[in-house]
């Protein structure tokens, strides 16, 4: 099974700031399947970005992937407040299906 | 515009059991496959179960291999999930997804519901 490990835990940074979260996988995924989802509290996740850098219809392009392997990152220029939650990792290129577990941004 | 409403959920006791329901709508839910994924309390997610758009073919996390069955009935656009010797570290939200291809297996989640709560105590 591959495990996902997302650091930092939690990312404080102040709006208008970068923000960028990093997921690695105990094994390279084989093909570009890897995503990223954003979650707010009380809400159900929402995706942002698939194929490891493809961002989902209607998100902004402050989001953006990037990685190969192991090793993958998202990335939010200019945080606003609507950007601050919880974002999760998820590689779907092997059974099973696996999340990571979870960046939190928060405002500083 | 996507909507997957999930309802069943509910207070349970140990051992007990549960159906979940999910009903689409907004697109041909018989082209894609759906899955479920729940959320514990404070916790982060956890894929549980996926099937392909004609329901030929399931696929299940060992947390719940054996205990969960997976189905659907697209003249219904409904996907299910039986929940059977419920654990008390089975309670969580349960959300269903669509999945972005129609195999039911290796695939991101584009669209989810709104989450229904189980409380197994």
């Amino acid at each position: 099974d591959i495990v996902l490990t997302q650091s930092p835990g939690t990312l404080s940074l102040f709006p208008g700031e970068r923000a960028t979260l990093s997921c690695r996988a105990s094994q390279s995924l084989t093909r570009t399947s890897l995503a990223w989802y954003q979650q707010k509290p009380g809400r159900a996740p929402r995706l942002l970005i698939y194929g490891v850098s493809s961002r989902a219809a209607g998100i902004s392009d402050r989001f953006s992937g990037s990685g190969s392997g192991t090793d993958f990152t998202l990335t939010i220029n200019r945080l606003e407040a609507e950007d601050y939650a919880v974002y999760y990792c998820q590689q779907y290129g092997s059974s099973p299906l696996s999340f990571g577990g979870g960046t939190k941004v928060e405002i500083k | 515009e996507v909507q997957l409403l999930e309802s069943g959920g509910g207070l349970v006791q140990p051992g007990g059991s549960l159906r979940l329901s999910c009903e689409a709508s907004g697109f041909t839910s018989s082209s894609f496959g759906m899955s479920w994924v729940r959320q514990a309390p404070g916790k982060g997610l956890e894929w549980l179960s996926s099937i392909s758009n004609s329901g030929g073919s399931t696929y299940y996390a060992d947390s719940v291999t054996g205990r969960f069955t997976i189905s659907r009935d697209n003249s219904k656009n409904t996907l299910f999930l039986e929940m059977n010797n419920l654990r008390v570290e089975d309670t969580a939200v349960y959300y269903c997804a669509k999945d972005r291809s129609w195999y039911g297996s290796g695939s991101f989640l584009d669209s989810w519901g709104q989450g229904t709560l189980v409380t197994v105590s």
